[in-house]
C-alpha cells in the first residue's frame, strides 16, 4: 500500500542526547514536511523540502535539524538545543497547493 | 502570512444531530481549503478539500462550503455518529512559490457524538 511511515512510534531522549525520527513515502511526492503537535494545539511547521537536497526553516524551525538525500525520505533531528521536545511529531508529503497525506506520528518524551 | 481561525474549540452533539466547524482565513489569495480528521494517536486524515472555484462539496454526510467575499468555510457532517468522534482540522494554502503553497492550519475542533 502507498502511503507515509514513521518510526518509532514511541521514543524517550535523555538529557543532551540527540534523537533521530524516520518519515518513508512510496507516494513518490516532490514535497515533505515535519510538524509538532502539542495537546490542544494545531499543527506547527518545523521544516519542509520541496525537492530533493533542498529544505527550509518552517515556523519553529530551532533546536531541530533535517536531511533530504533521497526523495522518500526525510528523516528529522531532535538535538539537545531544543529545551521542551516533549510532543508528538507528525510527517506529511505532498504538493504545493495540493493535499497533504501524513504518517502516523511518533510521540517523544523525556526521560 | 495567512492566519486561519477555527471554532469552536470542542462540540458536543448527540448522535443523528448536525454538526457544523467553521474557520476564517486572512489571506484573500488562498484558494485551497481542506479539512482532515484526527483520531486518537493517529495522524490527521483528510476527509474532503474544496478550491476556490466552486462554493460547496459534498461527500455522502460530509459537506464544505466556501465563501470568498467573507474569507470563511465551513465543515458540515449530517447524521453524526459515535466513530465521528475525532478532532477536525481545517488548513488554507495558496498558489505561489516558497513558503505560499504551505498549508497553514487552523488549532483544531474535538468533536464528541454522545450515543
Amino acid at each position: 500500500d502507498g502511503g507515509i511511515t514513521q518510526s518509532p512510534k514511541y521514543l524517550f531522549r535523555k538529557e543532551g542526547q540527540n534523537v533521530t525520527l524516520s518519515c518513508e513515502q512510496n507516494l513518490n511526492h516532490d514535497a515533505m514536511y515535519w510538524y509538532r503537535q502539542d495537546p490542544g494545539q494545531g499543527l506547527r511547521l518545523i521544516y519542509y523540502s520541496q525537492i530533493v537536497n533542498d529544505f527550509q526553516k518552517g515556523d519553529i524551525a530551532e533546536g531541530y535539524s533535517v536531511s533530504r538525500e533521497k526523495k522518500e525520505s526525510f528523516p528529522l533531528t531532535v538535538t539537545s538545543a531544543q529545551k521542551n521536545p516533549t510532543a508528538f511529531y507528525l510527517c506529511a508529503s505532498g504538493g504545493r497547493n495540493q493535499p497533504q497525506h501524513f504518517g502516523d506520528g511518533t510521540r517523544l518524551s523525556i526521560l | 502570512g495567512e492566519n486561519v481561525e477555527q471554532h469552536p474549540s470542542t462540540l458536543s452533539v448527540q448522535e443523528g444531530d448536525s454538526a457544523v466547524i467553521k474557520c476564517t482565513y486572512s489571506d484573500s489569495a488562498s484558494n485551497y481549503f481542506p479539512w482532515y480528521k484526527q483520531e486518537l494517536g493517529k495522524g490527521p486524515q483528510l476527509i474532503i478539500d474544496i478550491r476556490s472555484n466552486v462554493g460547496e462539496k459534498k461527500d455522502q454526510r460530509i459537506a464544505v462550503t466556501l465563501n470568498k467575499t467573507a474569507k470563511h468555510f465551513s465543515l458540515h457532517i449530517t447524521e453524526t455518529q459515535p466513530e465521528d468522534s475525532a478532532v477536525y482540522f481545517c488548513a488554507a494554502s495558496r498558489a505561489g512559490g516558497g513558503s505560499q503553497g504551505n498549508l497553514i492550519f487552523g488549532k483544531g475542533t474535538k468533536l464528541s457524538v454522545k450515543p
